[in-house]
């Protein structure tokens, strides 16, 4: 069965810095792997994935992820954030091929001015 | 294209009341669809997914139960709630079979049992 951790409940940040968010998996089978963003009282809307392939993957808003198999991670990263970037963050894995689909517990990240 | 519609968005249910949450998905057949259930620092629960009609696995013992009597209809459904039930209930769908490789949530209904 697949899970997912992501490290961080919540990341206070400043405006223009960087920002990491992580998130570890654990499956016994090749997987998908999604970053999702949900902004207050919505649904979730997808920022990246890894399929396969280049284990770099960049999404909208300038986030990009690095999928790391031996480290079981996929880390989500941008180099300078906003504002309007505060929201909850959440990792989710599927099996290859789909199926269920888990996520992990969301990251609250939060920038301030 | 495809969309997704959830309803209602907002719901208040006294306790021991029954419960009936609908999905249904558009322009697309044979999805897979779930049920999420978000509770205040809890994360994304799956609480139900099908990968066709009449095939619901249950991910968590509950109080809830799901069908899915057509296609693209997903019900989310209770015969007596409980206050731990309150939370924000998020429906989704993904079609792996046909290159949509990811799931695609609606607007969710915010359910606060009283």
């Amino acid at each position: 069965a697949q899970s997912v951790t992501q490290l961080d409940s919540q990341v206070p940040v400043f405006e223009e810095a960087p920002v990491e968010l992580r998130c570890n998996y654990s499956s016994s089978v090749s997987v998908y792997l999604f970053w999702y963003v949900q902004y207050p009282n919505q649904g979730l809307q997808l920022l990246l994935k890894y399929l396969s392939g280049s284990t770099l993957v960049k999404g909208i808003n300038g986030f990009e992820a690095e999928f790391n198999k031996s480290q079981t991670s996929f880390h989500l990263r941008k180099p300078s954030v906003h504002i309007s970037d505060t929201a909850e963050y959440f990792c989710a894995v599927s099996r290859f091929q789909g199926g269920k689909l888990i996520f992990g517990q969301g990251t609250e990240l939060s920038v301030k001015p | 294209s495809q969309t997704i519609h959830q309803w209602p968005a907002t719901l208040v249910q006294p306790v021991g009341s029954p419960l009936s949450l609908e999905c249904t998905v558009e322009g697309t057949s044979n999805p897979n669809l779930y049920w999420y259930r978000q509770a205040a620092g809890r994360g994304l629960q799956l609480l139900f997914y099908s990968v066709g009609i009449g095939q619901i696995s249950s991910e968590v013992p509950q109080n809830l139960s799901a069908s899915r009597p057509q296609d693209r209809q997903f019900i989310l459904s209770s015969k007596k709630l409980l206050l731990s039930d309150s939370g924000f209930y998020l429906c989704a769908w993904a079609d792996w079979d046909r290159g949509h490789l990811e799931a695609f949530f609606g607007q969710g209904t915010r359910l606060t049992v009283v």
